[in-house]
């Protein structure tokens, strides 16, 4: 268990629709990175965030954004969904960005 | 750009049968590399860091190494639950961490 928990576990909605992943980090992990992995790609990194604020934008699409709130948790928020999104969504936390990262279990995201 | 190639794709082997996977790296201030393991469905799972050439790290059958210019992750006597893919990712200061691709890794009884 590597301290990082994701929520939901599994989510299937349909194309055109919106979704919420939640994403705790560590305790005392200040940073939080949200990555992409599909089937045939490898992890693909979206965003990620320092204490609250952005700090590195990956390959994330406009129909993407993310937040992190006071208390360190973060959202990553994906609207108008396409088929092309169906993939598990990592949440990732380190206490600085030279640190190892530590991933949770992830978000497999279904859309039909 | 940073890029990050590990070899083989795929890689089979006996239970016992020892080995190594390759991570080759371009990459312009190399602050940290790191191996990962993960299982299908899982999260990747960090096993190590290593910062400078000449390093070395061991765990359980497991052994990195690092050069200025590639990462070998050794494998002594593996067994079936070592079966996963091994993921790569250098860090480079600024930029976020840049992963390989994996090598999935078979050991068959």
């Amino acid at each position: 268990d590597s301290g990082v928990t994701q929520t939901p576990k599994h989510l299937i909605t349909a194309t055109g629709q919106r979704v919420t992943l939640r994403c705790s980090p560590r305790s005392g992990d200040l940073s939080v990175y949200w990555y992409q992995q599909s089937l045939d790609q490898g992890l693909q990194f979206l965003i990620q965030y320092y204490n609250g604020e952005e700090r590195a934008k990956g390959n994330i699409l406009e129909r993407f954004s993310a937040q992190q709130f006071p208390d360190l948790h973060s959202e990553l928020n994906l609207s108008s969904l396409e088929l092309g999104d169906s993939a598990l969504y990592f949440c990732a936390s380190s206490a600085r960005g030279e640190y190892e990262q530590f991933f949770g279990p992830g978000t497999r995201l279904t859309v039909l | 750009e940073d890029q990050v190639t590990q070899s083989p794709e795929a890689l089979r082997l006996q239970e016992g049968e020892s080995s190594s996977l390759n991570c080759s790296y371009t990459v312009s201030g190399l602050r940290g590399l790191f191996w990962y393991r993960q299982d299908p469905g899982k999260g990747p799972e960090f096993l190590f860091t290593l910062y400078s050439a000449g390093e070395e790290k061991e765990k359980e059958r497991l052994k990195a190494t690092l050069t200025k210019k590639e990462s070998f992750l050794h494998i002594t006597a593996p067994k079936p639950e070592d079966s996963a893919t091994y993921l790569c990712a250098v860090f480079a200061g600024n930029t976020p961490l840049v992963f390989g691709k994996g090598t999935r890794l078979s050991v068959i009884a």
